[in-house]
């Protein structure tokens, strides 16, 4: 049963440029959030898919944007790229539905350095 | 809006008894987690209490939860250097035809041998 995959695992980027960042959902989940995890910080909320849309959205600027495909992968795009964008982003995917509410199962995540 | 804090740090000898607590403040929240970190990897989900039960317990794992104070706790019996990783508390609460996860910042759990 494959888990939740991101890639790439490491990024490094320059200010300014475009970064695109790729999650695949555990097999049977249906929902992608993202998170965005700087250091010694606990995972920050940054928007979550379902059936190809954006269902919700935490507080990150409109150079945060995504997109979710119809075999339930995602991408997470960060535009226009600052020194204060370096954190671990973290992919998470769950079922919508479950009993359990939203028990999340995360990927090991992308190290986006910003230079 | 929604905040979870937890303590920092907390180190224990191993075989005693872990406590991390957790406050949180979102009274619509309905699940309330507990997520474990190892170095360089993702969280792991470790267990999860209904928002309308006070204690759940799993295995090592006690949860208890106070929802007239907010404040959850989780309880690792007998810990093992192995459970040196950051523990994670999350609260959800129904939000657009979902659920909106939110995480405390963490506490480093140190297990001395």
């Amino acid at each position: 049963d494959a888990g939740v995959t991101q890639s790439p695992t490491h990024l490094i980027k320059t200010r300014g440029q475009q970064v695109t960042l790729r999650c695949s959902p555990k097999s049977g989940h249906d929902t992608v959030s993202w998170y965005q995890q700087a250091l010694g910080q606990g995972p920050q909320f940054i928007f979550q898919y379902y059936e190809e849309e954006e269902r919700q959205r935490g507080n990150f600027p409109d150079r945060f944007s995504g997109h979710q495909f119809p075999n339930y992968s995602s991408e997470l795009n960060v535009n226009a790229l600052l020194l204060g964008d370096s954190a671990l982003y973290l992919c998470a995917s769950s079922l919508a539905g479950d009993p359990g509410g939203e028990k999340l199962f995360f990927g090991s995540g992308t190290q986006l350095s910003v230079l | 809006g929604e905040d979870v804090e937890q303590s920092l740090f907390l180190s224990v000898r191993e075989g005693d008894s872990s406590v991390i607590n957790c406050t949180y403040t979102d009274s619509s929240s309905t699940y309330l987690y507990w997520y474990k970190q190892e170095p360089g990897a993702g969280l792991q989900l470790l267990t999860y209490i209904f928002s309308n039960m006070d204690m759940k317990q799993d295995q090592r794992l006690t949860v208890l939860l106070n929802k007239k104070d907010k404040h959850l706790s989780l309880r690792i019996a007998d810990t093992q250097t192995g459970d040196s990783a950051i523990y994670f508390c999350a609260e959800s609460s129904p939000n657009t035809g979902g659920f909106k996860t939110i995480f405390g910042a963490g506490t480093r759990l140190f297990v001395k041998a």
